[in-house]
């Protein structure tokens, strides 16, 4: 079975720091991991995924994320928030093994201060 | 557009009735998913389905059902068995079920029980 952790349901950073949201995964065969955005009544996008090409995978709006196998994260990063940053977080994982369909964690609401 | 339409966005139901969440899908997509969300539990599976006239129960399939007749289409029917279904539900899609494909999501639905 695969699960994922999400750390901190809510973060609150100030607009030009660092956004840091953390992602740990359990799974017993390699991992494809992937961290998705929702903003209020919408549906999720895409922001970036990790297929083993390369562990530290940049993705849209400046954010990237890098795998690392010891620590099983993959802890989300961009290096100064944006108001438009603000949304909801979803860290996921899937194998090849198993039942073919992403496994969510529960999420972390980035609030960006002015 | 190429996309996943999810309809209708807002959807009121009585105590002991059927309803049904449509998803259409003109990505061409083999492989399309229901996910239920929650406030503060992240994306849970309800069902996913691999190709025409097959799909499979994910973790929270009770009181749900599907059919998928059509490649392009995978309905949700919510059945007066599904005793909490005040929920926020999300339609998706990729073009197959290997691991490394992106899952596509829809708008989402609301359906509230009156």
């Amino acid at each position: 079975a695969q699960s994922v952790t999400q750390l901190g349901s809510h973060v609150s950073v100030s607009e030009g720091a660092l956004v840091l949201l953390r992602c740990n995964y359990s799974s017993s065969v390699p991992p494809y991991l992937f961290w998705y955005v929702q903003y209020p009544n919408q549906g999720l996008q895409l922001l970036l995924k990790y297929t083993s090409a390369a562990t530290l995978v940049k993705g849209i709006n400046g954010f990237e994320a890098e795998f690392k196998k010891s620590e099983t994260s993959f802890h989300l990063t961009k290096p100064s928030a944006h108001m438009s940053d603000a949304a909801e977080y979803f860290c996921a994982v899937i194998s090849d093994t198993g039942r073919r369909a992403l496994t969510f964690g529960s999420g972390t609401r980035l609030q960006v201060q002015p | 557009d190429g996309g996943i339409t999810q309809s209708p966005k807002y959807l009121f139901r009585k105590e002991g009735q059927n309803v049904t969440l449509s998803c259409e899908q003109n990505l061409n997509h083999d492989a399309m998913y229901w996910y239920r969300q929650d406030p503060g539990q992240g994306l849970r599976l309800i069902y996913y389905s691999q190709i025409v006239n097959d799909f499979q129960k994910g973790d929270i399939a009770e009181g749900y059902s599907v059919s998928r007749e059509k490649k392009e289409s995978f309905p949700l029917t919510v059945t007066s068995a599904q005793k909490n279904p005040t929920a926020f539900y999300l339609c998706a899609s990729s073009a197959g079920m290997a691991s490394g494909n992106t899952i596509y999501f829809g708008e989402g639905s609301w359906l509230t029980v009156v």
